[in-house]
């Protein structure tokens, strides 16, 4: 069975600082893990993605995110928060099911970012 | 830009009024899913097709009504609903398991308020 935690469910930060959004991950198997971003009322937006190649991934909007299996974790970061990306983050995890990919959400990570 | 197109934005319907959400992707994705977003939660799968024969049901009532009538386009055909039932439906497309990473990639939603 597979399972994700997102260890915040809210962070802030000022505007210029880094930003951290922690993710653990539970795999039977080398897992496919992805972060995606939602606005308000708006649908999901795919960050970055792991799939068993560079453990360091480099996504969009300046965010990465290193896998480390020893630690089963997948965490995002930024260098430098802006205001736009004051949003809810969701930490993924992908498996199949009877031949067809499962999704499994974390619960979200809310980030604020202080002006 | 999303590449999967949802309609409509809104919708506001009554206990015993029938309506219809539609979903459609031209990415080629053989793989399609129904997802429902409560405020601050994560999408909850409900429906996915695969091949355009649905593969998972989560038990969802059966005032929800899926249909898959191509490989393009994905429909939720909506029946005597409660009010409980008002969220963001959320459409996404991916590809097949054994064909890739699978991201999913997502609709911007519609969002559905029942009286």
């Amino acid at each position: 069975a597979q399972s994700v935690t997102q260890l915040d469910s809210h962070v802030s930060v000022s505007e210029g600082t880094p930003v951290l959004l922690r993710c653990n991950y539970s795999s039977s198997y080398s897992p496919s893990l992805f972060w995606y971003v939602q606005h308000p009322n708006k649908g999901l937006q795919l960050l970055l993605k792991y799939t068993s190649a560079a453990t360091l991934v480099k996504g969009i909007n300046g965010f990465e995110a290193e896998f480390k299996k020893s630690e089963t974790s997948f965490h995002l970061t930024k260098p430098s928060a802006h205001m736009s990306d004051a949003a809810e983050y969701f930490c993924v995890v992908s498996g199949t099911t009877s031949g067809t990919y499962k999704y499994i959400f974390g619960t979200g990570t809310r980030l604020k970012v202080l002006a | 830009d999303t590449e999967v197109t949802q309609t409509p934005k809104h919708l506001v319907m009554g206990m015993t009024n029938k309506k219809s959400l539609k979903c459609e992707q031209h990415m080629g994705h053989r793989a399609m899913y129904w997802y429902k977003q409560k405020a601050k939660k994560p999408p909850e799968l409900m429906f996915v097709y695969s091949y355009e024969k649905l593969s998972i049901n989560e038990s969802v009532p059966s005032r929800f009504s899926p249909e898959c009538p191509n490989s393009s386009l994905l429909n939720l055909h909506l029946h005597a609903l409660q009010p409980e039932d008002s969220a963001l439906y959320l459409c996404a497309s991916s590809r097949p398991s054994g064909a890739g990473s699978g991201e999913l990639f997502f609709g911007e939603g519609s969002r559905l308020t029942v009286l």
